[in-house]
């Protein structure tokens, strides 16, 4: 099992509504991410969990909040978006967060905030 | 730091050509990786190739090859014999520790 899955695909929230965004993986990878990505740019890092820490935060305004519950999922909460956070989210894993490591993407959750 | 140039917004290839992608980086590490991720309308980010920084050999993975040139600080992707499946954005990234650095992207369109 080489997938990783990400739920839900599609997202609408308004500005004042909370909601989580799901990422799980069954590969043993011990190194977790989120990363957002704006139409026609490239994914921007957001977080970094390492054997379920958070050793990487890549100065993520609070309103975006992860959890990383065991280290098969990685959760990312949302509350009080402003509907420039609208992107698609992309979780990735990998066997390590050491330099090289190859990792493996989602499909993303298209997020739209309202 | 790290930067990462994908200098060709946009490309274009009949079916069953060759193209090349490039990509030209920067960084300050000795030992650091290459990678060619493919995106394609499915959103889902693929690893195309990876190339070791210390491995003088190019790599390749079947139609997909690599130039990696450390001294000019280049690393395009060659994909031959073109199939429409390819049609995606192709970034280039910069792999460090804990450091990812991406390419803007290039949109490949695949002809028939």
């Amino acid at each position: 099992d080489t997938e990783v899955t990400q739920t839900p695909k599609h997202l609408v929230m308004g500005m004042t509504n909370k909601k989580s965004l799901k990422c799980e993986q069954h590969m043993g990878h011990r190194a977790m991410y989120w990363y957002k990505q704006k139409a026609k740019k490239p994914p921007e890092l957001m977080f970094v969990y390492s054997y379920e820490k958070l050793s990487i935060n890549e100065s993520v305004p609070s309103r975006f909040s992860p959890e990383c519950p065991n280290s098969s999922l990685l959760n990312l909460h949302l509350h009080a978006l402003q509907p420039e956070d609208s992107a698609l989210y992309l979780c990735a894993s990998s066997n390590s967060d050491r330099r090289g490591t190859e990792a493996f993407f989602g499909q993303g959750t298209r997020l739209t905030v309202v | 730091a790290q930067t990462v140039t994908q200098s060709q917004p946009e490309m274009s290839v009949q079916e069953a050509e060759t193209v090349t992608l490039s990509c030209t980086y920067d960084t300050s590490e000795n030992n650091y990786y290459l990678f060619w991720y493919k995106q394609p309308p499915s959103r889902q980010m693929i690893l195309v190739i990876r190339q070791e920084a210390y491995k003088q050999q190019n790599a390749t993975e079947n139609r997909f090859s690599v130039n990696f040139q450390k001294a000019a600080k280049s690393f395009s992707l060659k994909i031959s014999d073109s199939q429409l499946g390819d049609t995606a954005m192709y970034f280039c990234r910069s792999g460090g520790y804990q450091k990812v650095t991406f390419g803007t992207g290039t949109k490949l369109q695949v002809i028939p």
